[in-house]
């Protein structure tokens, strides 16, 4: 199982670009990374996945180099309401199982004005 | 939002009794899962199904039992519960790797 780890914290402010990279130095050849965003009270909601290289929504940018032993959450512009928990998964798909869904402490967010 | 409910949202208990969360989904969704968020630990999957009456255990399993008789409900049953199993329990439905979780059922076991 790919063990990923993340900064327990870290602080921005409003209109910056926010970079949340997670390391995950054991990933197999069948997982895929996932991010989350939580906020207090909340279940966790999908921000966005990936396999390799660069992936875009409307919401952030996931961002794999080769080795795919790391991604970075890329948050355009914060504002206040991205204040939250933002957990990194690997998960992996085996024999019609998957393993890896532990989302762990994940990386809390402040955003300021 | 996708149509996740969980019932009751809040429910206190003691020691011993039995307890069963159920989580509802109107998205017919193949996949549900059951996590329990602690402080200091992040979610821990309990258990998921993958099908009618399929179902698999996940990492902290002990203490629980599930159930899932049709596609729509997944029943989360602690037989006995302990003030260990003090937590929020989280249902989510949806592919192992894009989950839409419900709102969460805060239990406490005294």
């Amino acid at each position: 199982l790919a063990k990923t780890t993340q900064p327990i914290s870290m602080d921005s402010y409003e209109g910056q670009e926010v970079n949340i990279t997670c390391s995950h130095n054991n990933i197999a050849t069948n997982d895929y990374i996932t991010w989350y965003q939580q906020f207090p009270s909340q279940g966790p909601r999908f921000i966005i996945q990936g396999y390799k290289t660069k992936v875009t929504n409307e919401v952030a940018s996931l961002f794999i180099p080769a080795d795919r032993k790391s991604s970075t959450l890329s948050l355009p512009r914060v504002s206040l309401s991205d204040t939250a928990v933002y957990y990194c998964l690997v998960v992996r798909y085996s024999g019609g199982g998957a393993d890896g869904l532990t989302f762990g402490k994940g990386t809390h967010l402040i955003i300021q004005p | 939002d996708a149509g996740i409910t969980q019932s009751p949202r809040h429910k206190v208990t003691e020691t011993g009794t039995p307890v069963t969360l159920r989580c509802h989904q109107t998205e017919n969704h193949r996949y549900m899962y059951w996590y329990r968020q602690d402080p200091g630990h992040g979610l821990r999957l309990i258990h998921y199904s993958y099908g009618v009456k399929d179902t698999d255990k996940g990492e902290v399993s002990d203490g629980y039992s599930v159930s899932r008789s049709k596609t729509e409900d997944f029943l989360l049953t602690l037989e006995s519960a302990t003030s260990s199993q003090t937590s929020v329990y989280f249902c989510a439905i949806g592919d192992y790797n894009e989950q839409f979780f419900g709102p969460g059922t805060r239990l406490t076991v005294l």
